[in-house]
C-alpha cells in the first residue's frame, strides 16, 4: 500500500492553543516522513521531517510525533498563532523508491485571534 | 532548503494550444526533479520523475505524450501541457530533490517551486 491517510481534513484552533494533525500509513518500507505547509497560491514548503529511527522530533513550535508500531505520525503546533493558518500536508517515501512523496490528504488548518 | 523557480507563474491558453512551464533550481545542480499537480482544495499527486540527461518516468495513468517533460541541464526541467483541454486546468508544482548526485541519500528531501496556475478556456 503506498497511501498515505490524513486526519482531520480540517481543523479550527483558538490562538494559543495546540494543533494536532494525525497521519497513518501502511507501506513499512516509507522511511522519511516530512510536514509541508502550503499557503493559497504558493507551493509547499517544507516544515519539519522525521525518519523512523527517533519517535520525536522538535523544531520551535512544531513537533513530530512517529509511532513505528502503530504506523502513526502526527504534527503538533504548540502555541498557534493566526498566521499558522494554511494547509498542512503530511507525506512519506522511501529511498528504494526514488524518494518520491507520497501525500496525505491534507488538513486546512484555521487559527482564529 | 534549495531554492526553486517557476516560470509562467499562471497563464491562460485556448484550448488545444500548447503551454510550457519552465522549473528551474536556483542554488544547487538538481539531477533529479518532480513534477505535480494540484487541483483545487486537494493534495498534490505526482505526475512523473524528471532525471537530467535522460527520460522521464510517469506515473501510471499520466499520459507522457500529453505532457512532455525535458530536463535537459541540471538546473531546468521543462513540463509541456500539449493540446491542452479544460480538464487540464490546475495547479501544477515542480519540486527538487536536495541530493546533488545521481545516488539516492536517506538524507535527501524534496523543496518546491511556487507553483504554476493553469486555465484553459
Amino acid at each position: 500500500q503506498q497511501q498515505v491517510k490524513q486526519s482531520p481534513q480540517s481543523l479550527i484552533v483558538q490562538k494559543g492553543g495546540i494543533s494536532i494533525i494525525n497521519c497513518a500509513y501502511e507501506n513499512t518500507a516509507f522511511d522519511y516522513f516530512p510536514w509541508y505547509q502550503q499557503f493559497p497560491g504558493k507551493g509547499p514548503a517544507l516544515l519539519i521531517a522525521i525518519r523512523p529511527d527517533v519517535s520525536e522530533k522538535k523544531e520551535g513550535r512544531f513537533t513530530i510525533s512517529f509511532n513505528k508500531s502503530a504506523k502513526q505520525f502526527s504534527l503538533h503546533i504548540m502555541d498557534s498563532q493566526p498566521g499558522d493558518s494554511a494547509t498542512y500536508f503530511c507525506a512519506a517515501s522511501m529511498l528504494t523508491s526514488g524518494s518520491r512523496l507520497t501525500f496525505g490528504e491534507g488538513t486546512q488548518l484555521t487559527v482564529n485571534p | 532548503g534549495a531554492v526553486v523557480s517557476q516560470h509562467p507563474s499562471w497563464v491562460i491558453c485556448k484550448s488545444g494550444t500548447s503551454v510550457k512551464i519552465e522549473c528551474r533550481s536556483l542554488d544547487f545542480q538538481a539531477t533529479t526533479m518532480f513534477w505535480y499537480r494540484q487541483f483545487p482544495k486537494q493534495s498534490l499527486m505526482l505526475m512523473a520523475t524528471s532525471n537530467e540527461g535522460s527520460k522521464a518516468t510517469y506515473e501510471q495513468g499520466v499520459e507522457k505524450d500529453k505532457f512532455l517533460i525535458n530536463h535537459a541541464s541540471l538546473t531546468l526541467s521543462t513540463l509541456t501541457v500539449t493540446s491542452a483541454h479544460p480538464e487540464d486546468s490546475s495547479f501544477y508544482i515542480c519540486s527538487t530533490r536536495s541530493g546533488t548526485s545521481g545516488r539516492l541519500s536517506s538524507t535527501d528531501t524534496q523543496y518546491f517551486g511556487p507553483g504554476t496556475r493553469l486555465t484553459v478556456l
